[in-house]
């Protein structure tokens, strides 16, 4: 366990379903991240979060909402979704100092199926 | 934003050749740059990383290079192995948050 660990590992959501990912860290990061991977756009960024603060959020719809509660904790909020939400889902966690970047611990990710 | 292009998309060399998986990025201030290995069904995981003040690193058969004036750099690995095939993402790091390339597959063939 790298540290990072996201439930559910798979998921099968009907289009009026209303389900939630978790991502949680024991690294100590302050920094959480989601991606979105699917085969035509690998690694596409959602969400960061830095300091419990959203700091980004890449033009995605709506139908995702995500939470960050702590600085350990992040949430994807996952409601009436497209059959093209099927994907991917990431979480990663980083330490972010100002001037230096540093690397990301992943998740193993939540398989999304949207039917 | 940051712009970060990688080439080949899909990349077969025989068992003991070497591998090179090039990239560039778009915006000067980037200062870390690394690299991640993601298997079939597994995360991604970070491999190797280079920051701006160093030319190149090296670690056992994976070597990085990074040139900072024509803004690339590339991933060499070398004495391929089949446990090295995977899909490989190189990286630039912004603000917050860091700007993957496409990803290349690389397949060692035995």
């Amino acid at each position: 366990e790298t540290g990072v660990t996201q439930t559910p590992r798979h998921l099968v959501m009907g289009m009026t379903n209303k389900k939630s990912l978790k991502c949680e860290q024991h690294l100590g990061h302050n920094a959480m991240y989601w991606y979105k991977q699917s085969a035509k756009k690998p690694l596409e960024l959602m969400f960061v979060y830095s300091l419990e603060e959203r700091v980004e959020n890449n033009s995605v719809p709506s139908r995702f909402s995500p939470e960050c509660p702590n600085s350990s904790h992040l949430f994807l909020h996952l409601h009436t979704l497209q059959p093209e939400d099927s994907a991917l889902y990431l979480c990663a966690s980083s330490q972010v100092s100002p001037g230096t970047g540093v690397g990301y611990t992943f998740g193993s990710g939540t398989r999304l199926t949207v039917v | 934003g940051e712009n970060v292009e990688q080439h080949p998309s899909t990349l077969s060399v025989q068992e003991g050749d070497s591998a090179v998986i090039k990239c560039t990025y778009s915006d000067s201030a980037s200062n870390y740059f690394p690299w991640y290995k993601q298997e079939l069904g597994k995360r991604p995981q970070l491999i190797i990383d280079i920051r701006s003040n160093v030319g190149e690193k090296k670690d056992q058969r994976i070597a990085v290079t990074l040139n900072k004036t024509a803004k690339h750099f590339s991933l060499h690995i070398t004495e391929t192995q089949p446990e090295d095939s995977a899909v490989y993402f190189c990286a630039a790091a912004g603000a917050n948050n860091l700007f993957f390339g496409t990803g290349t597959r690389l397949t060692v063939i035995p």
